[in-house]
């Protein structure tokens, strides 16, 4: 298994472009989320998913749309790049929904996007 | 709203000494994850805790869910240069489907 891919590594935008972050799973998991980590703030939920065709906001959505078509796919859309969206991206997937009664909330995070915009 | 906190924000080490860190949170949390990410990695998945007061080791890590199940810790015996990285707890938020992350503690071992 390969686990969480996120593709690419390493992206430079220039203010007002647009572009996808490109995230999958083969692990069958239902839920998935994209976080960004900023210094000093540890990792904040942009959108999750808790299925294909369901997805929601996390703390931090503005800026970012989401789509969930299948169960292994979960692509981040950045609609008009911001120097204040430059921040490592991750996704992360799920055997539970992290619901509180959960058995395991443990989540399996990608190897990570480091975006900046300039 | 809801908050995680965790300290300290970061500590120098010499190999071999003891460490240990903090998470407190501003409302009861029905269980609690503590991950390590290496630098330049992502973060990795160490440990759950569920009941109130539990203790868990894994080797030289032992983590502890509190009492009132509003704070946790985690201490290292003895560490290692292989212990480098920043530690996060994560709980779930309320309303669910959601997780918490404290600000993370990152460690550096003076070898």
């Amino acid at each position: 298994n390969a686990g969480v891919t996120q593709t690419p590594k390493f992206q430079v935008l220039k203010t007002g472009q647009s572009m996808t972050l490109q995230c999958a799973q083969d692990m069958n998991h239902e839920y998935m989320s994209w976080y960004r980590q900023d210094p000093g703030m540890g990792l904040r939920l942009i959108h999750y998913s808790v299925g294909a065709g369901i997805t929601d906001q996390g703390e931090v959505p503005n800026g970012y749309n989401v789509s969930r078509s299948t169960t292994e796919d979960f692509p981040l859309r950045l609609l008009s790049a911001a120097p204040s969206q430059t921040s490592v991206y991750f996704c992360a997937s799920s055997s539970s929904k992290l619901r509180s009664g959960s058995s395991t909330n443990e989540q399996f995070f990608g190897p990570g996007t480091r975006l900046t915009v300039l | 709203g809801q908050q995680v906190m965790q300290i300290p924000q970061y500590q120098h080490v010499q190999e071999g000494e003891d460490f240990t860190t903090y998470c407190n949170s501003s409302t009861t949390l029905s269980n609690i994850q503590w991950y390590k990410q290496r630098p330049g990695g992502h973060p990795v998945f160490l440990i759950q805790l569920v009941k109130s007061g539990e203790v868990k080791k894994q080797k030289r890590l032992t983590f502890q869910f509190g009492e009132a199940k509003k704070n946790s810790s985690l201490h290292i015996t003895a560490t290692q240069t292989t212990d480098v990285g920043t530690y996060f707890c994560a709980g779930p938020r309320t309303g669910g489907f959601k997780t918490i992350f404290g600000a993370g503690t990152r460690l550096f071992v003076k070898a």
